[in-house]
């Protein structure tokens, strides 16, 4: 499987600022997914980034609050824009296997946000 | 719309005992089904995968799960848990074919405790 590296690995923010998270793969893949996982709670899929096309974004998640950048085959960012104290989540960046399993998905270690 | 449940919010278990985590699952066709872990402050891991075939797979760390299509369930078990078991678990599924095949649903994890 890939390997996949976050920065930030944890950060502290104030309300009203925004943060870019970086997603970084050891190998060239196609598609890339951001999640959110709220306190206490399940993962939620943001979005999908290809290279060289938009984001999709998934029902709830919009590019002006979480706009993200595929600039090539191996990184992404995700932005969180304008905090606010429900932002605090572990954001999570995952990739498609590789070699015929595809089906898979594999995660970085997350970044942790509180939102002041 | 596909959905994951894990009924148990907690599973508690003496350490040399054998363990279950419960999963069930509804989603239209014969679904991919995963198992992920997460340790505290880490992201997650893949623990093992249902594609096709043989309806008990094995994994990483001696877990297994056995399929159970007229159920439509996905249990994750091991014979003998270790302390070092003690984590958060996900259940997730994925359609096979057709638009948004790459969302993986997950479940709202399952929080295993080895009493040693």
């Amino acid at each position: 499987s890939a390997v996949i590296s976050q920065k930030p690995s944890r950060d502290i923010c104030q309300r009203g600022t925004s943060l870019t998270i970086q997603c970084q793969v050891d190998s060239q893949v196609t598609m890339m997914f951001w999640y959110r996982q709220q306190p206490g709670q399940s993962l939620t899929l943001i979005a999908t980034a290809n290279q060289g096309s938009e984001a999709t974004y998934e029902s709830g998640f919009v590019i002006d609050k979480f706009p993200i950048s595929r600039p090539n085959l191996t990184f992404s960012t995700l932005t969180v824009s304008n905090m606010s104290p429900e932002d605090s989540s572990i954001y999570l960046c995952s990739v498609e296997g590789q070699g015929g399993g595809q089906e898979t998905q594999y995660f970085g270690p997350g970044t942790r946000l509180l939102v002041l | 719309a596909q959905s994951v449940a894990q009924p148990e919010d907690q599973v508690n278990v003496a350490e040399g005992n054998p363990l279950t985590v419960k999963c069930t699952y509804s989603v239209s066709g014969n679904p991919y089904l995963f198992w992920y872990v997460q340790y505290p402050n880490r992201g997650l891991q893949f623990l093992l995968k249902y594609i096709t075939g043989d309806n008990l797979v094995k994994g990483s760390y001696g877990f297994e799960a056995e399929f159970n299509k007229s159920q439509t369930s996905f249990h994750l078990k091991k014979p003998s848990a270790l302390v070092s078991d003690s984590a958060l678990y996900f259940c997730a599924v994925r359609p096979r074919s057709g638009a948004g095949s790459y969302q993986l649903t997950f479940g709202k994890g399952t929080k295993l405790s080895v009493i040693p």
